[in-house]
């Protein structure tokens, strides 16, 4: 069935590092996919999205990469923060249709 | 002003009674959803509406009734509720689908 999936459930890093957090995706017909970040007790926040046309988009300290070749997603964030401790989540959707799938999450703890 | 906010954010309730968790977004966006977080964080879509019709049922026991009286609210109402019923349930927003506004969250807990 269709999945999309992380490969690392939790991440630590130090402050200031930079991170990476990877996701893979089963549904070849996907041709949008997002990030998002989830502090405790909070809902999903959108990060940045990427459409199947383009393999690197960017934004503020935040960088996703699009393989479609071997289904990967990536986000990259720089210079690691403490505020960017939370569960981040790929999603990925089929333009034309009207639900998005997410991943299971990988937990970012940032170390001081 | 919350984009989109849901009541109540925490609610405990015995088996077997009726809950509604209500849900409010103020983006003009034109399609609204729920989703289940489970206690491994894992989200899962319940329903989705467009301009009030509904657009997405998914595998959800019918116990669990949407109503959407307009375009800027999307409630959720639950009968006979289980134990398994116990998770954090999301209402989202979003315009053509793309890029969701999610609200805070309604924890509920079944006793």
């Amino acid at each position: 069935g269709e999945s999309v999936g992380l490969h690392l459930p939790t991440l630590s890093v130090q402050e200031g590092d930079n991170s990476i957090i990877n996701c893979a995706y089963s549904n070849s017909a996907s041709d949008y996919f997002i990030w998002y970040k989830q502090e405790s007790g909070k809902g999903p926040q959108f990060i940045i999205d990427i459409r199947s046309n383009m393999d690197k988009r960017q934004g503020q300290r935040v960088t996703v990469l699009l393989n479609k070749t071997v289904k990967h997603l990536s986000l990259q964030i720089a210079a690691t923060q403490p505020g960017d401790s939370a569960v981040y989540f790929c999603a990925e959707m089929s333009t034309g249709g009207f639900k998005t799938i997410f991943g299971a999450g990988t937990r970012l703890f940032v170390k001081a | 002003d919350t984009a989109v906010s849901q009541t109540p954010k925490y609610l405990v309730t015995q088996m077997g009674n009726d809950k509604s968790i209500k849900c409010e977004q103020n983006l003009g966006h034109d399609t609204m959803y729920w989703y289940k977080q489970d206690s491994k964080k894992f989200l899962k879509i319940m329903f989705s509406y467009n301009n009030k019709e509904l657009i997405i049922n998914e595998t959800v026991p019918n116990r669990f009734s949407p109503k959407s009286p307009d375009k800027a609210h999307l409630n959720l109402h639950i009968n006979s509720l289980e134990l398994g019923d116990s998770a954090v349930y999301f209402c989202a927003s979003s315009q053509d689908h793309f890029g969701y506004t999610f609200g805070s969250g309604t924890r509920l807990t079944v006793v």
